[in-house]
């Protein structure tokens, strides 16, 4: 009963292709984000959704295209993939609002490598 | 402009001996600050939260309104501490905006 599920794991692909990450939480929270961890492991927010509607947008190329169908989903989908959007790609999640103090889960990750 | 500053990107101690993870942020407003820790093949997962003021496997987390900071200590390391250390602010009011610093690799030698 994983709270914060990615899939795939591993994701290799060539320049150019089109491809999806999917992230599912069971835990009922209303923020979900989605992070890119470099090859240094710097850890940059790309997006923010609270209640299926996009609140952060960190200025990510429009190749990449968040879609939330509920407020347990949010999936990545990234065009005409490039070498740099190799990373690996994490998924969040957290019961929101303001000054909640509360804590972000996580998934496992999903390992980008763009060839 | 980095909200979030981890100064030191390794940091390597032997066993037992003091450890001071440094992080600094920048934010106007009441900031919420997170310790997360990313041990070998696993995920990324929270230490502690200053609201706590609480000690979590040994680790301590003042907030130092003065000078910004947020650094995390432990007066004896271990080896199982061995991990990357991200340091992090919730810009939080009507943002919910979670922003990790850059990380700190913590070696602990046997």
């Amino acid at each position: 009963d994983t709270a914060v599920s990615q899939t795939p794991k591993y994701l290799v692909t060539q320049m150019g292709n089109d491809k999806s990450i999917k992230c599912e939480q069971n835990l009922g929270h209303d923020t979900m984000y989605w992070y890119k961890q470099d090859s240094k492991k710097f850890l940059k927010i790309m997006f923010s959704y609270n209640n299926k509607e996009l609140i952060i947008n960190e200025t990510v190329p429009n190749r990449f295209s968040p879609k939330s169908p509920d407020k347990a989903h949010l999936n990545l989908h990234i065009n005409s993939l490039e070498l740099g959007d190799s990373a690996v790609y994490f998924c969040a999640s957290r019961l929101g609002g303001p000054l909640l103090n509360t804590e972000a889960f996580f998934g496992q990750g999903t390992r980008l490598t763009v060839v | 402009a980095q909200r979030v500053t981890q100064p030191e990107k390794l940091l390597s101690v032997f066993k037992g001996a003091p450890v001071e993870l440094k992080c600094n942020y920048s934010y106007s407003g009441s900031p919420e600050l997170f310790w997360y820790v990313q041990y070998s093949r696993q995920r990324l997962q929270l230490l502690l939260r200053h609201i706590s003021r609480e000690s979590i496997k040994g680790f301590t987390a003042d907030l130092n309104k003065g000078e910004t900071s947020f650094h995390l200590k432990k007066p004896f390391a271990q080896e199982e501490d061995s991990a990357m250390y991200y340091c992090a602010l919730n810009e939080g009011y009507n943002t919910d905006k979670l922003i990790f610093g850059t990380g700190t690799r913590l070696q602990v030698f046997p």
